[in-house]
């Protein structure tokens, strides 16, 4: 069936350190991906998407691309900050069920200042 | 702008007993979804209503009931509370571009 493998965290990093946080899918179609973001105590937000392959999603300093080739939907960020510790979710969806949503474990990121 | 609000926050719940986990939006949505949160599981899609009057049920459906009576509310209810079903709950909506999650409800079978 249709899944979502993401790194296993925590991952704990400094400040201004490179961010990535890996995620590969398996599916039968073109799902669009996502990458939900949840604060502690708090529901999950959108952080960004991609619908089709070569695609790249964009958000607060955080990039994504899709990459069909390699079933890949990795998260990055150049420099975080203390404000960016939480938990990241990689997803996919299909079609016009966009709410429908494929969730992989979740990856609990922590910045030191 | 409240868009999706879930109620109660949190609830301690007899085993056996029954209870109904409250969810409304706002945004006028055609699409609804339940999902559960568990540690080391992230998360998974109980049930689900691509519109007023129907619904579907998703990963996980046993012990759990749904009804969408109207565009606005889609509640959840356990008839009969088993400590497996200690969870966080989270009520989503969609407009079939961005999806919406409400704050939760963290709900503990005893």
């Amino acid at each position: 069936g249709d899944s979502v493998t993401q790194m296993e965290g925590p991952v704990t990093l400094s400040e201004e350190a490179f961010l990535t946080i890996n995620c590969t899918y398996t599916a039968t179609g073109y799902p669009s991906l996502f990458w939900y973001v949840q604060y502690p105590g708090e529901g999950l937000q959108l952080l960004l998407k991609a619908t089709k392959a070569d695609d790249k999603g964009s958000n607060k300093g955080f990039e994504a691309t899709y990459r069909k080739e390699t079933t890949s939907f990795h998260l990055e960020k150049g420099s975080v900050q203390v404000s960016d510790s939480a938990v990241y979710f990689c997803a996919l969806s299909f079609g016009g069920s966009q709410g429908n949503l494929i969730f992989g474990k979740g990856t609990k990121l922590s910045v030191k200042p | 702008t409240a868009g999706i609000t879930q109620a109660p926050t949190s609830q301690i719940l007899a085993a056996g007993r029954s209870m109904t986990l409250r969810c409304t939006q706002d945004m006028r949505h055609n699409a609804m979804y339940w999902y559960r949160q568990d540690l080391g599981l992230g998360l998974r899609l109980i049930h689900y209503s691509n519109t007023a009057g129907t619904t579907g049920k998703g990963e996980v459906p046993d012990g759990y009931s749904v009804s969408r009576a109207n565009t606005d509310d889609f509640p959840l209810t356990l008839a009969s509370a088993v400590p497996s079903q200690t969870s966080v709950y989270f009520c989503a909506s969609s407009d079939h571009r961005v999806t919406f999650f409400g704050q939760g409800t963290r709900l503990t079978v005893v």
